[in-house]
């Protein structure tokens, strides 16, 4: 496993404004992850963080609302951009080593985004 | 859509007493994934079983898998007020990438002391 952080863990952002959360982890990782859940639902993945090259977004998502980083292998930040009411969620980051289709995921603490 | 079904969703039993979560999918998987998650911060994995194992444990936790009916169990025995949790599944679908989970839509669980 890795220990795995996020800053910030939460925050309250005005209508139209961009946030940038980073996730941190202790060790080289293969994949990283960025993954939404809103209020009262389940897990949905927004995008595979791929580092030195653009991210894969899942359908649904695209780059310019939300821009992913990933210049090494222990870092990624996620940034919400023109925030509306309508992404107050959870941001979790999630890691994993790519050893097979066995694998297992391992989440970060998660960011709790308020839009006002 | 690919997303997993737990039911219930919601369940409230007392302290000591056994709580199973069910999980249905619906596409053939590489592997099935249970995790907990406390009070909207982040996931913990629990266990995680292969499409090719029926059965598994870890330590108070037992997990079943049925390929044929697409669904799996999570057996917590000896519950505790610790385990109030919201409890999801999460697959990965063979034939696609080997690491994007499908997550279902979770069951809250209540321990009432």
């Amino acid at each position: 496993s890795a220990v795995i952080s996020q800053k910030p863990s939460r925050d309250i952002c005005q209508r139209g404004t961009s946030l940038t959360i980073q996730c941190q982890v202790d060790s080289q990782v293969t994949m990283m992850f960025w993954y939404r859940q809103q209020p009262g639902q389940s897990l949905t993945l927004i995008a595979t963080a791929n580092q030195g090259s653009e991210a894969t977004y899942e359908s649904g998502f695209v780059i310019d609302k939300f821009p992913i980083s990933r210049p090494n292998l222990t870092f990624s930040t996620l940034t919400v951009s023109n925030m509306s009411p309508e992404d107050s969620s959870i941001y979790l980051c999630s890691v994993e080593w790519d050893r097979g289709p066995w694998d297992e995921q391992f989440f970060g603490p998660g960011t709790r985004l308020t839009v006002l | 859509s690919q997303q997993g079904e737990e039911d219930p969703q919601a369940l409230s039993i007392q302290e000591g007493e056994n709580a199973t979560m069910n999980c249905s999918y619906k596409t053939s998987i590489n592997n099935l994934q249970w995790y907990r998650q406390n009070s909207g911060r982040g996931l913990v994995h629990l266990i995680l079983i292969r499409s090719n194992e029926r059965e598994k444990h870890s330590g108070r936790l037992r997990v079943t898998l049925d390929t044929s009916k697409k669904s799996s169990s999570l057996l917590i025995t000896a519950s505790r007020a610790a385990d109030t949790a919201s409890y999801f599944c999460a697959t990965v679908y063979s034939g696609g990438s080997n690491y994007k989970l499908t997550f279902g839509k979770g069951t809250l669980l209540t321990v009432n002391p």
